[in-house]
């Protein structure tokens, strides 16, 4: 079946500053990717839905200056946490789609947990 | 707004039983329902799926039930095993809206040997 990696699998820095996380496709193109954040014990909230080659879209209430999003290749996206803070401390979900492929087609990866000190 | 609402968040069952989890929701457009199932610290993993032209979906021990009248639809784990503990996740998304996928809130399993 299809994969989807994200690198690193947790993290722990510093108040101040910023983490990237990588969301690849291994087997597959992946015109769209999805960024979820989920809190412990919480359902997924989608942060942002980004498309290769062009802008991410944010949901409402998202920070898009807080959270970077790049896709790059329709094989990477990622997710920097810019400036840090205890409060973004979460568990960030990528999931994948490939092509033109319907939402069945959706791929999650294994999650980020990041912890801010 | 909670779009789509999940109940119960907690439940326990006796090996061999069944789990029942049940999923409501309000957005008429939402036309794809998919289950995920969630072990701690790990991403969501597709289980089962169903769209509105059917009623019911059987894949080994779990069924979708779909309710379109109700706007609801239900998860059975037939014969719950103590492997099936996980968070499951009912979701929905709508036609025509970039494939995008609205979770309910979870529900905690925890079947006892």
């Amino acid at each position: 079946g299809a994969v989807v990696s994200q690198h690193p699998s947790r993290v722990i820095c510093k108040s101040g500053t910023s983490v990237k996380i990588e969301c690849r496709s291994l087997d597959f193109q992946a015109t769209t990717m999805f960024w979820y954040r989920q809190f412990p014990k919480k359902s997924l909230m989608l942060m942002a839905t980004s498309n290769e080659g062009s802008k991410a879209t944010y949901e409402q209430g998202v920070e898009k200056d807080k959270f970077l999003i790049n896709h790059a290749s329709l094989t990477l996206s990622t997710l920097t946490v810019t400036s840090a803070h205890p409060e973004d401390s979460s568990f960030y979900i990528c999931s994948a789609q490939p092509g033109l492929a319907g939402v069945e087609t959706q791929y999650f990866g294994p999650g980020t947990r990041l912890l801010v000190l | 707004q909670q779009q789509v609402k999940q109940s119960p968040q907690s439940l326990i069952v006796q090996k061999g039983g069944i789990s029942i989890i049940n999923c409501a929701y309000e957005n008429t457009a939402f036309d794809y329902f998919p289950w995920y199932q969630q072990f701690p610290g790990k991403g969501p993993a597709l289980l089962i799926a169903i769209r509105p032209d059917v009623s019911e979906k059987k894949e080994g021990r779990f069924t979708i039930s779909f309710n379109k009248s109700a706007k609801q639809f239900s998860l059975h784990i037939m014969d719950s095993q103590p492997g099936d503990s996980a968070t499951y996740f009912c979701a929905a998304s709508p036609c025509n809206a970039g494939n995008m996928l609205t979770f309910g809130g979870g529900t905690r399993l925890m079947v006892k040997p």
